[in-house]
């Protein structure tokens, strides 16, 4: 099992629609980073959380440390968030500190 | 510059072949990473340094993969006796370190394919 497991892996979604994408990790974190990958680009960071909620816009991170587990919240989706969505955690321990563990990202593709 | 960079962008080479792929950093970045990404697949993890050391190398698939960080800014990495299974993109970020709330930025990768 992966450490880092983000649910859907593919998302198709009308614009204009409240989006929802899932994380879950089963390892102790300084933070999770929600990051934003366009095709052929680098990666954007959106937000990173060590706990509660931020809001960007019409982006929206969560995170509950207790349950392990983050939602990234797109509202009014636009076809221009089409990307690939990726949940990433930091580690916390000794010589691996700062060191990101990825999810496999969700493909979001938002049509007109 | 501000963010951080990455050459070249697109690198095609023949198997068995020696490349190196370079990662200028944010200035005043004393952390810096290496990252793989394979087609469809999330980042994974290949080496970290601090400063001029690396400090985790435990992500180098074999000893074909090699990098340094000689000054503490730019770092390379190099790949020698490249296979087909090497390409991928390769991802660099760089964060501060020692502050809890620090940061990845990352560059734009370099696309690496061996044919």
């Amino acid at each position: 099992k992966n450490e880092v497991e983000q649910s859907p892996q593919n998302l198709t979604a009308q614009e204009g629609e409240f989006i929802t994408i899932n994380c879950s990790y089963s390892v102790g974190i300084s933070a999770l980073h929600w990051l934003q990958q366009h095709p052929g680009g680098g990666i954007v960071s959106l937000f990173m959380l060590s706990s509660g909620k931020k809001k960007h816009g019409r982006l929206i991170a969560t995170i509950n440390i207790q349950e392990k587990h983050s939602s990234l919240h797109i509202t009014a989706s636009h076809p221009r968030d089409s990307a690939v969505y990726i949940c990433a955690v930091r580690s916390h321990r000794g010589t691996s500190y700062g060191k990101l563990t990825f999810g496999q990202g969700t493909i979001l593709t938002v049509h007109p | 510059g501000a963010g951080v960079s990455q050459t070249p962008s697109n690198k095609v080479t023949e198997k068995g072949k020696y490349v190196e792929l370079r990662c200028d950093p944010i200035s005043g970045h004393t952390a810096l990473y290496w990252y793989r990404q394979s087609l469809g697949q999330g980042p994974e993890f290949l080496i970290y340094f601090q400063g001029t050391g690396a400090a985790d190398d435990s992500g180098l698939p074999n000893d074909r993969f090699f990098a340094v960080r000689p000054e503490g800014s730019v770092s390379t990495l190099k790949i020698q006796r490249t296979e087909r299974g090497d390409s991928a993109v390769y991802l660099c970020a760089s964060s501060l370190y020692g502050h809890r709330d620090t940061e990845a930025f990352f560059g734009q990768g370099t696309r690496l394919t061996v044919v």
